[in-house]
């Protein structure tokens, strides 16, 4: 079935670097933009940056523009985003959703979230 | 403080209906698709509303969506316990170069 998997989260101190994974199943991984979404501990939803299906156009968030980095690797059905210079205000549940231009770009699929606290 | 207001809650009666608003600008909804995704207490969102209107597969016709102008509009008829969430528009800002999401409205169905 089509499914997304987050995987990367976990504790780390502010300032230093993560790297988030979202591994794509049951869907042709290179047909598809991608985003990441986060949500902060009893917030709503924030996005984080997108990307385009082969990879040349991205796109991100005022809050995040210049630490992180969204990408992706086509040929292992992966979608990336390198997080540096974190914050505590980048604690979150980060979310990767796909894109889907055939209905009008909404985030028709979700992963399970990968949590990311920032604390020293 | 978000771009696309919402209302924070909106609550109803077991069978009843219910709307819930999101409000933006001529660069965001006034002319791009709005979604709407349900978020169940503890789960990933869900997409339920597309195109302005439009339901995906599997998405039961009590809920319904418009636009007009820059609002949108959820409605919810015959309210399930099961329905209680945080509701989400969401939309592409052409100004901003982003995409937007509301700042949620909690259902409660009393």
């Amino acid at each position: 079935q089509v499914q997304l998997v987050e995987s990367g989260g976990g504790v780390v101190q502010p300032g230093r670097s993560l790297r988030l994974s979202c591994e794509a199943s049951g869907f042709t991984f290179r047909n598809y933009g991608m985003h990441w979404v986060r949500q902060a501990p009893g917030k709503g939803l924030e996005w984080v940056a997108d990307i385009w299906n082969d990879g040349n156009n991205k796109y991100y968030g005022d809050s995040v523009e210049g630490r992180f980095t969204i990408s992706r690797d086509n040929s292992k059905n992966t979608l990336y985003l390198q997080m540096n210079s974190l914050r505590a205000e980048d604690t979150a549940v980060y979310y990767c959703a796909r894109d889907d231009l055939n209905l009008g770009n909404a985030m028709d699929v979700w992963g399970q979230g990968t949590t990311v606290t920032v604390s020293s | 403080q978000s771009v696309l207001t919402q209302p924070p809650s909106v609550s109803a009666a077991p069978g009843q209906k219910v709307s819930i608003s999101c409000s933006g600008s001529t660069s965001n909804i006034g002319n791009n698709y709005v979604s709407w995704y349900q978020q169940l207490p503890g789960t990933a969102p869900k997409l339920l509303i597309y195109d302005n209107y439009k339901r995906p597969s599997g998405i039961p016709d009590r809920f319904s969506a418009s636009k007009s102008g820059t609002s949108a509009t959820l409605d919810i008829t015959g309210l399930q316990t099961g329905d209680e969430a945080d509701y989400y528009c969401e939309t592409w800002d052409s100004s901003l170069g982003a995409v937007l999401f509301g700042g949620g409205t909690q259902l409660a169905v009393l």
